[in-house]
C-alpha cells in the first residue's frame, strides 16, 4: 500500500525568506500524481501544486515550487519570499495513475508553517 | 468555480444519536470523497463514491455509511454517534478517475458529547 510522510509536524519560516516542506512517499508504482494541498485557518482546502511522476520537469507555480526526486520518492515543496498568507497547514498527497475505483488521495498527516512578520 | 457545499461547519450531537453530514457539488462531478480529519494523523478516507448509487469502502469506514441518490449530494451518516467519532469531516469531489486534484468543501467540525 502508498504511504505518505511529512516528516516536520511544525515549521517557522520569517516573512521574505524561503522554506521548504519535506515529503517523502513509498510506491512500488511507476505512474502516479503528487500534489501539496494548503488548509489555511478558513479550513478549505486549496490544491497549491500538482506533479506527474512521469514528468521530470518540476512543477511551479508563481512563489511555489516543488524538487521531485522519483528515485528517492521525495516531493519537497518550496516556497519562495513567503508571505503572511501563506501561513498555513500543507499536506502532501498521492494519487495513483491506474484510474479506476481505486485511485483515492492519500495524504501525509501534515505541516504547519507559521510566518513571521 | 468549482463548488463543494457542506451544509453543517460546526455541528454538536450526543452518543447514540443518528447524524447526518450533507455534501453538495455544482460541478458535475462523477467522484465525491469524505475524510476525517485529525491532528497527527492527517486525513484519512472514510468512503467514497464514483457513480450515483454506487460506494466503496475508503480505510476507516466501520461507524459510517453514505448514501448518494443524485450525482450531486454525497451524505455520510453516523450510525450511532460515539465521542471517538469528534473530528472535523472533509468532503471533496473530482471530475474522473485520474490525476486531477480534488476540490475540497469548508468542512464540518463535529463535536460528539
Amino acid at each position: 500500500a502508498q504511504t505518505v510522510t511529512q516528516s516536520q509536524p511544525e515549521m517557522s519560516v520569517q516573512e521574505a525568506e524561503t522554506v521548504t516542506l519535506s515529503c517523502t512517499y513509498d510506491t512500488s508504482e511507476s505512474d502516479y500524481y503528487l500534489f501539496w494541498y494548503k488548509q489555511p485557518p478558513s479550513r478549505q482546502m486549496i490544491l497549491v501544486i500538482r506533479q506527474e511522476a512521469y514528468k521530470q520537469q518540476n512543477a511551479t507555480e508563481n512563489r511555489f515550487s516543488v524538487n521531485f526526486q522519483k528515485a528517492a520518492k521525495s516531493f519537497s515543496l518550496k516556497i519562495s519570499d513567503s508571505q503572511l498568507g501563506d501561513a498555513a497547514m500543507y499536506f502532501c498527497a498521492y494519487r495513483t495513475a491506474r484510474g479506476g475505483a481505486t485511485n483515492k488521495l492519500i495524504f501525509g498527516t501534515g505541516t504547519l508553517l507559521a510566518v513571521q512578520p | 468555480d468549482v463548488k463543494v457545499t457542506q451544509s453543517s461547519r460546526y455541528l454538536v450531537k450526543r452518543t447514540g444519536e443518528k447524524v447526518f453530514l450533507e455534501c453538495v457539488q455544482d460541478m458535475d462531478h462523477e467522484n465525491m470523497f469524505w475524510y476525517r480529519q485529525d491532528p497527527g494523523l492527517g486525513l484519512r478516507l472514510i468512503y467514497f463514491s464514483y457513480d450515483v448509487k454506487m460506494k466503496e469502502k475508503g480505510d476507516i469506514p466501520e461507524g459510517y455509511s453514505v448514501s448518494r441518490e443524485k450525482k450531486e449530494r454525497f451524505s455520510l451518516i453516523l450510525e450511532s454517534a460515539s465521542t471517538n467519532q469528534t473530528s472535523m469531516y472533509l468532503c471533496a469531489s473530482s471530475p474522473d478517475r485520474w490525476g486531477n486534484g480534488y476540490t475540497f468543501g469548508s468542512g464540518t467540525r463535529l463535536t460528539v458529547v
